[in-house]
């Protein structure tokens, strides 16, 4: 996997759009972006992927630079239950679950009210 | 929205007894696997299935065992468990990447399980 480099914490007001980064300079050319947070107590959540276009869906979208040295994820009106751990992975497609899933420390958001 | 379901949020079991962690997926998914989370050392892969009646070895399989009799249900066991085992396990679910669509892994809850 490439190695990502988040930073570790972030804050964002409530209703307001929440715009993660994440570097991954060394990603190679089949692999994939994976965003997924982990909210106290619970299992990793599934947010969205992408490899080379912008990508939307119900819960965010990705925007990933032309070089794809780096991305951002966008809440685009956060909630307070947007307070979470967030962790950006970048691998070959996801049937490499077969090898461990190291997420690394994330970025903690915290929405505030 | 792919749902995965694990039958127990929290389990207090007795160093010795066998143990089952459900597990239950409702979107048809060709894989399954199952992790457990301990703080500092991230997600470890235990077993994981590509078929029904299909079972690899992951990182960490000693001590555990699994089974896969139906698509949707992909089963844990401790054989007999130990105080080592107390974490947090996590079942999950996606496409075969064949399909070109990224596969991403669906995870159910989580069940923490604590050996006494």
């Amino acid at each position: 996997d490439a190695k990502t480099t988040q930073p570790p914490s972030m804050d964002c007001a409530e209703g307001r759009a929440a715009n993660l980064p994440c570097n991954h300079s060394t990603i190679s050319g089949n692999e994939y972006v994976y965003w997924y947070r982990q909210i106290h107590s619970q299992g990793p959540q599934y947010i969205i992927h992408g490899l080379k276009n912008n990508e939307t869906n119900e819960m965010a979208s990705l925007i990933i630079t032309e070089d794809r040295k780096s991305s951002t994820l966008i809440l685009p009106h956060a909630t307070l239950r947007d307070t979470a751990v967030y962790y950006c992975i970048a691998r070959t497609r996801m049937d490499t679950g077969r090898r461990a899933l190291t997420f690394g420390s994330g970025t903690r958001l915290q929405v505030q009210p | 929205d792919v749902k995965v379901t694990q039958s127990s949020r929290y389990l207090v079991k007795r160093t010795g007894e066998k143990v089952f962690l459900e597990c239950v997926q409702d979107m048809d998914h060709e894989n399954m696997f199952w992790y457990r989370q301990d703080p500092g050392l991230g997600l470890r892969l235990i077993y994981f299935s590509y078929d029904v009646k299909m079972k690899e070895k992951g990182d960490i399989p000693e001590g555990y065992s699994v089974s896969r009799e139906k698509k949707e249900r992909f089963s844990l066991i401790l054989e007999s468990a130990s105080t080592n085992q107390t974490s947090m396990y996590l079942c999950a679910s996606s496409s075969p990447a064949g399909t070109g669509q990224g596969s991403p892994l669906h995870f159910g809850n989580g069940t923490r399980l604590t050996v006494t």
